[in-house]
């Protein structure tokens, strides 16, 4: 059975702090690893990682995939009230359906 | 564009009720994916099809049933609710399968069976 798991599951940091989420996942026949930011209601496309390595960029967020330890991390840096939200991973696999597994979410608070 | 549209947004239904969740979306999408979330659970998928007149089960599929006549709408069928499908429901698609091409959400549609 795929799994996802994120950690930690929630975190409070102050305004202009630099933060991490992570990332692990055991699947079968790996396809693609994605992060999404949900607020209140659907979840927003931020990355997809297919590559060992590669930093993927926009703003002040970034993330990057390591596929022969199995995870990925999220980092924020100067972190707004706005980046406050639920940040979900999730992985596609070639092991059953098509659709993602998700982890359980990383809920972020930003205090001003 | 209006991207991917669920109806109705929320919904109380009795036990034993039915009912259909509709979902559209105007991208042209050959997949689609209909999820639950639930707290502490993360995101499930209940249903999926990957082109019209298709369909496929996912990881929670039981008591639910999917349609896809139409390459644009994808409903998600209640047959008799129970207290356990208590939920908030999504639904996505995408053009092209998982791992290839990220998937688009719908708004979400807040079920509560009583």
């Amino acid at each position: 059975e795929d799994k996802v798991v994120q950690s930690p599951l929630s975190l409070v940091v102050h305004e202009g702090d630099t933060v991490t989420l992570n990332c692990s996942y055991e699947v079968t026949n790996f396809r693609s690893l994605l992060w999404y930011k949900q607020e209140k209601k659907a979840p927003t496309f931020l990355f997809m990682l297919t590559s060992s390595g590669i930093e993927k960029k926009s703003g002040r967020l970034s993330s990057i995939l390591d596929k022969k330890e199995l995870f990925s991390i999220l980092n924020i840096t100067a972190t707004q009230t706005g980046d406050s939200a639920v940040y979900l991973c999730a992985v596609g696999s070639g092991g059953g359906a098509d659709g993602l597994t998700f982890g359980k979410g990383t809920h972020l608070i930003i205090q001003p | 564009n209006a991207g991917v549209t669920q109806t109705p947004k929320f919904r109380v239904l009795k036990t034993g009720q039915s009912m259909t969740l509709l979902c559209a979306q105007d991208m042209n999408h050959e997949y689609m994916y209909w999820y639950r979330q639930d707290p502490g659970m993360g995101l499930r998928l209940i249903h999926y099809s990957v082109g019209e007149g298709t369909t496929a089960k996912g990881e929670v599929p039981d008591g639910y049933n999917v349609s896809r006549l139409k390459k644009q709408n994808f409903l998600l069928g209640l047959e008799s609710a129970a207290p356990s499908q208590t939920s908030v429901y999504f639904c996505a698609s995408s053009y092209s399968r998982q791992g290839a091409a990220e998937q688009y959400f719908g708004p979400g549609t807040r079920l509560t069976v009583t």
